[in-house]
């Protein structure tokens, strides 16, 4: 089992739909969470960043963590064309170095 | 701010000649970079931990004669593939670590790196 499961899609919604990607992981030590996103032949872009449980809200994005169930969700309200890529979750240990990665969603937003 | 410059965005080169890639902190000292190797439609794959002033951790499987980092100062790591071969063709993805914020586990990428092999 992989420590961190992200469902890879490929995910296509309409234009203004909303749109919710998840991530679920297997260790209960992490306590920070993040969303990436990443077009195409670029490097990730830090998009959400969480710490332990509870919500965050940027704009269109809204970031929920539920550490009880191991459970993260990124939503995108009003979705555009310009929101098409793919968004990989990733997470760490307080103090430690590395980041761990979910593999990545593929989404497509359709006008 | 937390920008990562990376150089060059995509290299050409013959099988068996060695190919630097450089990553550089813009406006934040890291003492720890990370380099990433991603294949098409694929998640990254930590190659490499880079520290500046010590020797780089290498993950299991990864050659480190192969793939030699140099972390030379707080701003600067660079990864340089020796005798390039075809099955080296990959996009090559540096990130760094703001010293700043080291605690929350947070890193910035670099735009990558396309290198193919002929």
């Amino acid at each position: 089992q992989k420590e961190v499961e992200q469902d890879p899609g490929p995910l296509s919604v309409p234009e203004g739909a909303i749109v919710s990607l998840n991530c679920t992981y297997s260790n209960s030590a992490f306590q920070y969470f993040m969303w990436y996103r990443q077009y195409s032949r670029k490097g990730p872009e830090l998009l959400m960043y969480t710490y332990s449980s509870g919500n965050k809200e940027d704009g269109r994005f809204t970031a929920q963590v539920d550490k009880s169930s191991k459970y993260i969700s990124l939503f995108i309200r009003d979705s555009q064309p310009s929101d098409s890529a793919t968004y990989l979750c990733a997470m760490s240990v307080q103090g430690a170095q590395k980041l761990v990665f979910g593999q990545g969603t593929r989404l497509t937003i359709n006008p | 701010g937390a920008v990562v410059s990376q150089h060059p965005s995509w290299v050409i080169c013959k099988s068996g000649t060695s190919v630097k890639i450089e990553c550089r902190s813009l406006d934040f000292q890291a003492t720890t970079m990370f380099w990433y190797r991603q294949f098409p439609k694929q998640s990254l794959m930590l190659m490499a931990t880079s520290n500046e002033g010590s020797k780089a951790t290498y993950e299991q499987g990864v050659e480190k004669d192969k793939f030699l980092i140099n972390h030379a100062s707080l701003t600067l790591s660079t990864l340089t593939v020796t005798s390039a071969h075809p099955e080296d063709s990959s996009f090559y993805i540096c990130s760094a670590r703001d010293d700043a914020r080291a605690f929350t586990g947070e890193l910035f990428f670099g735009e990558g790196s396309r290198l193919t092999v002929l």
